[in-house]
């Protein structure tokens, strides 16, 4: 059962354009979010993270969604540059309860961005 | 600031065989996670420990087992490999032992079952 998903395998933008990835979960217990982002050879690295009781984070070029409703989250990379391209992740885990180092991750989105 | 260190990074083993890796978590992180990483499949949460007590497994074999040590450092270990073993496997460390996660992830380590 995969309680988060990311449905695009891979997304292509060219460089200074808006990238927008997104994620959907269906376990409502999940109350906090992360982006990762991973190049070939190396663990994934943090990028961005929101709570539930938000439903917008910004760190730079990067601004996190949530819409609870919906169970969806995006991820915003503006302007998108070509060392961003890598494979974005999207965690979710349940923050209140004994998640204890248990994220579950969506499969990945492999964006690539054209100079 | 060492991150998480994980040895070895590539390694070749064959159906039966055993292995064992070892990841060295940030220094005065306590909580050291495990994820095996296939593609396609995203990160699968194997196990967590925290003062060298599993809290936490995910759905896996007996197979798969860990531990940790006193200074935190810890192993996890994969017996009677199979062919489906072939993956990167993640280690993590994080200073909050609950609540907000952010892990830091080592590099991983590559293994491929022949």
């Amino acid at each position: 059962d995969q309680q988060v998903k990311q449905n695009s395998p891979s997304l292509s933008v060219q460089e200074g354009r808006i990238s927008i990835l997104n994620c959907d979960y269906t376990n409502s217990m999940f109350d906090y979010f992360l982006w990762y982002k991973k190049y070939p050879a190396e663990g994934p690295t943090f990028l961005i993270s929101i709570s539930s009781i938000k439903d917008k984070n910004e760190d730079g070029r990067f601004t996190v969604f949530l819409n609870k409703s919906a169970k969806h989250l995006s991820l915003h990379i503006v302007p998108s540059q070509p060392g961003d391209s890598a494979v974005y992740f999207c965690a979710a885990v349940n923050a209140g309860g004994t998640s204890y180092g248990k994220l579950t991750f969506g499969q990945g989105t492999i964006l690539t961005v054209h100079p | 600031k060492a991150g998480v260190t994980q040895t070895p990074r590539y390694l070749i083993k064959t159906r039966g065989q055993q292995v064992t890796l070892s990841c060295s978590p940030i220094s005065g992180h306590r909580s050291v996670s495990w994820y095996q990483q296939t593609p396609g499949q995203g990160l699968q949460f194997l196990f967590e420990y925290f003062s060298e007590t599993q809290r936490n497994k995910g759905n896996f074999p007996g197979r798969f087992s860990g531990r940790q040590f006193s200074n935190s450092r810890s192993e996890m270990n994969v017996s009677t490999l199979e062919l489906g073993d072939s993956a990167l496997y993640l280690c993590a460390s994080s200073l909050n032992p609950t609540g907000a996660n952010v892990l830091t992830f080592g590099a991983g380590s590559r293994l491929t079952v022949l």
